[in-house]
């Protein structure tokens, strides 16, 4: 069966640092987001992404923070300088065109020192 | 401003019971909720949607059913087992040009040998 793949599972950054997570959507998926949750905390939209632009964002989704596809299958996430209070796991998701589940990747644990 | 809320926050049950999870929203105009599983460190499976307009939604051992007026959802499993041990998370996702799920607090069950 299909899946949402994401890597890398765990990174480990200093403040400041700027880090990138990547996703593979599921193929022929349409609609992309990223969540997150912060240990012991709700999972929380952070943006969603169709048709090669940012369809909604949240307050948490600063100028910090940007999306990219840069080719057919990769969605990326980048934080340009990271806080520790970004520390979360952040997960991937993505949506057919047609449907309307959301199918959540396995996280990547994000730990900013 | 939707708020999702899930009660009990854990909850422990000996192996064979059925049991039911319960899912409280405050404003009643979504379009649809959707129960998800997340196991320790992992990534979040979805398990069932439910489109406002339906009453009840099945798959094996799994019925969630949905009150959309009083603003509730219920995830009832009959015959638990110890692998459905895991946080059980509802999400809904408003009505509106809007597609982000808005996540509650989870219920953790333990089902025991």
């Amino acid at each position: 069966e299909p899946e949402v793949t994401q890597t890398p599972s765990h990174q480990v950054t200093q403040m400041g640092q700027e880090v990138i997570l990547r996703c593979v959507p599921i193929s022929n998926h349409l609609y992309f987001y990223w969540y997150r949750q912060i240990l012991g905390q709700k999972v929380e939209f952070l943006v969603s992404f169709y048709n090669n632009e940012i369809s909604e964002k949240s307050e948490i989704f600063d100028d910090q923070f940007s999306v990219e596809r840069p080719d057919g299958s990769n969605f990326t996430l980048k934080i340009r300088s990271t806080k520790l209070e970004d520390s979360a796991m952040y997960f991937c998701a993505s949506r057919a065109g047609g449907g309307e589940t959301q199918y959540f990747g396995p996280g990547t644990r994000l730990l900013v020192l | 401003k939707q708020e999702v809320t899930q009660i009990p926050a854990a909850l422990s049950v000996p192996e064979g019971e059925n049991l039911v999870l319960n899912c409280s929203f405050t404003d009643s105009a979504i379009y649809n909720l959707q129960w998800f599983r997340q196991d320790p460190g992992k990534g979040l499976t979805s398990l069932l949607l439910i489109q406002s307009s339906q009453r009840e939604q099945t798959s094996g051992r799994l019925n969630a059913s949905l009150d959309k007026s009083s603003g509730r959802s219920t995830l009832y499993i009959a015959a638990s087992q110890p692998g459905d041990s895991a946080t059980y998370l509802c999400a809904v996702r408003q009505s509106g040009a809007t597609n982000k799920l808005i996540f509650g607090t989870g219920t953790l069950l333990a089902v025991q040998p």
